[in-house]
């Protein structure tokens, strides 16, 4: 098995312009998360999907950050217009239901100059 | 929502020596603990994990212990090695399959 694959691993962008961050899960997870790390901030559960559908966006920061997934094997995160205060590394998850352990990417080191 | 406290936020320990990282939950529904190790620049990775049926559970030298009533949970590394240094993380599920994680213990192995 692959794991979750995220792309690209490291992204440095100027303030203002459009992230767009990548994940496909591990095949036959239908659970998928959006964690965000920072070191002031530790761990932070951004958004998650059940078959496809968000169930909990309450962690999104701000109208700024955007998920979508299209399809049970792709998800985006996107950020638009990005600031220096959204330099993180992102991470993506995926689970095989509730309650079941939840398996992350490499993560996205993302940059906002 | 679920809080989840996690103490000590750095542990220091002489290899071969025991470690153990506390952490308390607020929610009482919470069912399910998962703890993570994360190497400097890598993935959180799961280590071992705990449901609110069972007190204890053991895989080599990591335990994990639970104790409902009082809302705690911990882990024990015993004859800890250098390898084992890391950032640990518990977590707890509460909602859906929501995981609220604890700040963190940075474990150092002094060999």
């Amino acid at each position: 098995d692959a794991g979750v694959i995220q792309s690209p691993r490291h992204e440095v962008t100027e303030m203002g312009q459009e992230v767009t961050l990548r994940c496909k899960p591990i095949s036959g997870h239908n659970s998928l998360f959006w964690y965000r790390q920072t070191m002031m901030r530790g761990l932070e559960l951004l958004i998650y999907f059940n078959n496809n559908v968000p169930i909990d966006d309450s962690g999104m920061p701000e109208d700024r950050f955007s998920a979508k997934m299209p399809n049970a094997s792709f998800s985006t995160l996107k950020i638009q217009p990005s600031e220096p205060r959204d330099s993180a590394v992102y991470f993506c998850a995926s689970s095989a239901g509730d309650g079941q352990p939840q398996h992350f990417g490499d993560g996205t080191r993302l940059s906002i100059l | 929502g679920e809080n989840v406290e996690q103490h000590p936020s750095t542990l220091s320990v002489q290899e071969g020596d025991s470690a153990v990282i506390k952490c308390t939950y607020s929610d009482s529904a919470s069912n399910y603990f998962p703890w993570y190790k994360q190497e400097l620049g890598k993935r959180p990775q799961l280590i071992i994990d705990i449901r609110s049926n069972v007190g204890e559970k053991k895989d080599q030298r990591i335990a994990v212990t639970l104790n409902k009533t009082a809302k705690h949970f911990s882990l024990h590394i015993t004859e800890t090695q250098p390898e084992d240094s890391a950032v640990y993380f518990c977590s707890s599920r509460s909602a859906g399959n929501k995981l609220t994680f604890g700040g963190g213990t940075r474990v150092l192995v002094k060999p």
